[in-house]
């Protein structure tokens, strides 16, 4: 159990669908993560958030809108897909610490499927 | 060139061998990150350092800071151990990772 969870862990959509990814942590930190995984590709940082507050945006296509409602959740909002979106996302959490970041925890991800 | 570069891409040993994985960076980085990925996807972290040396269990994670250098070692490597290896670095002042694009480690019995 790493503290942190997403739902749904695996997702079928088709270009015209609306979804969305759900990140929860119980680990009481401060900011959190969406991460984009390719096939042969290093992660890829798409968004974060600090003190709720979005302070990174990856130039990440408008298809995808995240939510940050409160310090222990975090949503990814999908719609209008392409299949190359098709990649296995990430979440995870961490404590802001002085001179930058604490260990981040990750969730189990969830593996998007775009049709 | 990624700032972050990891050795090898693949790695095939034999359950026991004492295991190497190298990790490189061209950047100014407040820590260095070791992390572990199963297959499935989940993702662990194993080591955060900024110096030295650190051990858990089997794991031993090393840093040399002046020539941007870590590397990871596994003792009386098993099975289990077959995962992807990704190294990570921090900034000063930043909550973004860098990461490399993975190590991966299969152990035959």
């Amino acid at each position: 159990e790493t503290g942190v969870t997403q739902t749904p862990r695996h997702l079928v959509m088709g270009m015209t669908n609306k979804k969305s990814l759900k990140c929860e942590q119980h680990l009481g930190h401060n900011a959190m993560y969406w991460y984009k995984q390719s096939a042969k590709k290093p992660l890829e940082l798409m968004f974060v958030y600090s003190l709720e507050e979005r302070v990174e945006n990856n130039s990440v296509p408008s298809r995808f809108s995240p939510e940050c409602p409160n310090s222990s959740h975090l949503f990814l909002h999908l719609h209008t897909l392409q299949p190359e979106d098709s990649a296995l996302y990430l979440c995870a959490s961490s404590q802001m610490v002085a001179g930058g970041t604490d260990t981040q925890y990750f969730g189990p991800g969830t593996r998007l499927t775009v049709l | 060139k990624n700032e972050v570069e990891q050795s090898p891409q693949n790695l095939t040993a034999q359950e026991g061998e004492f295991i190497t994985i190298n990790c490189s960076y061209s950047v100014g980085i407040s820590a260095l990150h070791w992390l572990q990925q199963h297959p499935g996807g989940g993702i662990v972290s194993l080591f955060m350092l900024s110096s030295g040396k650190k051990k858990h269990g089997r794991l031993i994670a090393t840093i040399n800071i002046q020539e941007k250098h870590s590397s990871l070692h596994i003792t009386a490597s098993h099975p289990r151990d077959s995962a992807v290896y990704i190294c990570a670095v921090g900034r000063f002042g930043n909550e973004k990772l860098t990461f490399g694009t993975g190590t991966r480690l299969t152990i035959i019995p």
